[in-house]
Order: C-alpha cells, then sequence, then structure tokens
C-alpha cells in the first residue's frame, strides 16, 4: 500500500522567512499530489495539487510545490510565511488507478513568530 | 453557499451509546468519504461512497456503519461506541471522486467517548 511521509513534524519559522515542507510518497505508478491546509479550528482546505504538466504547481496564498519524479517528492514552499500561515500542513496522494483512497501524511505542524 | 456541513460538532457519549455523526454536502457531490484525525497520524479514510448505495471500506472501517440513500447525505453511525473511537471526525465529497479532483471537507466533529 503506498504511504506519505512529511519529515517534519513541527516547524517554526520567524515571519518572513522562507519555508519548505518535505513530503515523499511511495507508489510507482502516476500519482495525484495533494497539498491541504487546516487553520486553528477550520477544516482542511485545498492548497494545490498536481496531477500533469508543469511539475512546478502555484497555489493559492503564495504557495508552490515541485512534483520530482525521480525523488517522489512533492515538496511545498513559500518564499515569505506570514504569521497567518500558522496551521497543520497535510500532504496526500491519489494514485489514478483503481479506488485506492486518498492517502494522506500525517501533518506538519507550523508556527509562525513575529 | 456551496459547503459539506456536518452534525453535530461536538460530542460526548459514553461506552456502547448508539451515536450518529450526520452529513451533507448541497454541490450534488456524488462522491463522499469520512476520515479520522488522530495527533501524530494524520487523517485516515474510514468508509467512502462513489454513489447513492455504493459503499465501500476505507482504511480503518472497523467500529463504523455508513448508509447513502441519498445523494447529498451519509452519515456516520457508531454502533456501540468505544474508547479508541475519541477522535476529530471530518466528512468530504467531491464531484465524481476520480483521482485528481479535490475533496471539500466539512467543519469537523469532535468526540468523545467515556
Amino acid at each position: 500500500a503506498q504511504s506519505v511521509s512529511q519529515h517534519n513534524h513541527h516547524v517554526i519559522l520567524s515571519e518572513a522567512a522562507s519555508l519548505e515542507l518535505g513530503c515523499n510518497y511511495s507508489y510507482g505508478g502516476t500519482v495525484n499530489l495533494f497539498w491541504y491546509v487546516q487553520y486553528p479550528g477550520q477544516h482542511l482546505q485545498l492548497l494545490l495539487k498536481y496531477f500533469s504538466g508543469d511539475p512546478l504547481v502555484k497555489g493559492i496564498k503564495g504557495f508552490e510545490a515541485e512534483f520530482i519524479k525521480s525523488k517522489f517528492s512533492f515538496n511545498l514552499r513559500k518564499p515569505s510565511v506570514q504569521w497567518s500561515d500558522t496551521a497543520e500542513y497535510f500532504c496526500a496522494v491519489k494514485p489514478n488507478s483503481g479506488n485506492t483512497p486518498l492517502v494522506f501524511g500525517k501533518g506538519t505542524r507550523l508556527s509562525v513568530i513575529a | 453557499e456551496a459547503q459539506v456541513t456536518q452534525n453535530p460538532r461536538y460530542l460526548i457519549t459514553v461506552t456502547g451509546k448508539k451515536l450518529t455523526v450526520t452529513c451533507s454536502q448541497n454541490m450534488n457531490h456524488e462522491y463522499m468519504s469520512w476520515y479520522r484525525q488522530d495527533p501524530g497520524l494524520g487523517l485516515r479514510q474510514i468508509y467512502y461512497s462513489m454513489n447513492v448505495e455504493v459503499t465501500d471500506k476505507g482504511d480503518v472501517p472497523e467500529g463504523y456503519k455508513v448508509s447513502r440513500k441519498e445523494k447529498r447525505n451519509f452519515p456516520l453511525i457508531l454502533e456501540s461506541p468505544s474508547p479508541n473511537q475519541t477522535s476529530l471526525y471530518f466528512c468530504a465529497s467531491s464531484i465524481q471522486g476520480t483521482p485528481q479532483e479535490t475533496q471539500y471537507f466539512g467543519p469537523g466533529t469532535r468526540l468523545l467517548v467515556l
């Protein structure tokens, strides 16, 4: 079964610092990749997704992610974080084949301090 | 407003007392799904439904039941809740459940089983 690894459990950054959150997945076939964000007390929302085309995907609020097929990675980046980016971030993978569910990583909690 | 709603938002119950968490979406989505979110484990799928009267197990279905009698509703039933079902539950929906689709999440139901 496929799995998704998010390397950082909790990341603490100062405002204006650059962000990179790692995500690796284990699945040999074609996959669709997602980053969801959960702001404190709120439900999950889609940040961005990739399923084909340009491997550099731009999402909302200045986030982007790069799909590197050879590394099975889909890291999330933002050049300059804001306090309002404090949230939990989930990477998720859904293979193209079969009825396999959307598989989430364990999440990375981002705390942005002033 | 397009949305996924869940009720109740918070619930405290005792072991063995049957409960139902409702989920409803107003987007005419065919695909609906239930997840549970536990600290350090991310989101794990409990059950999903590709359409009316079509349901299937996710990764952690034990102790749960679902039904899909109408397109808009997908209730989660705990026949005999146990303390290990204390968790945060999310319902989600998407248009058809294809691998590239964004899933739209409800606000969550926080359940405590004593």
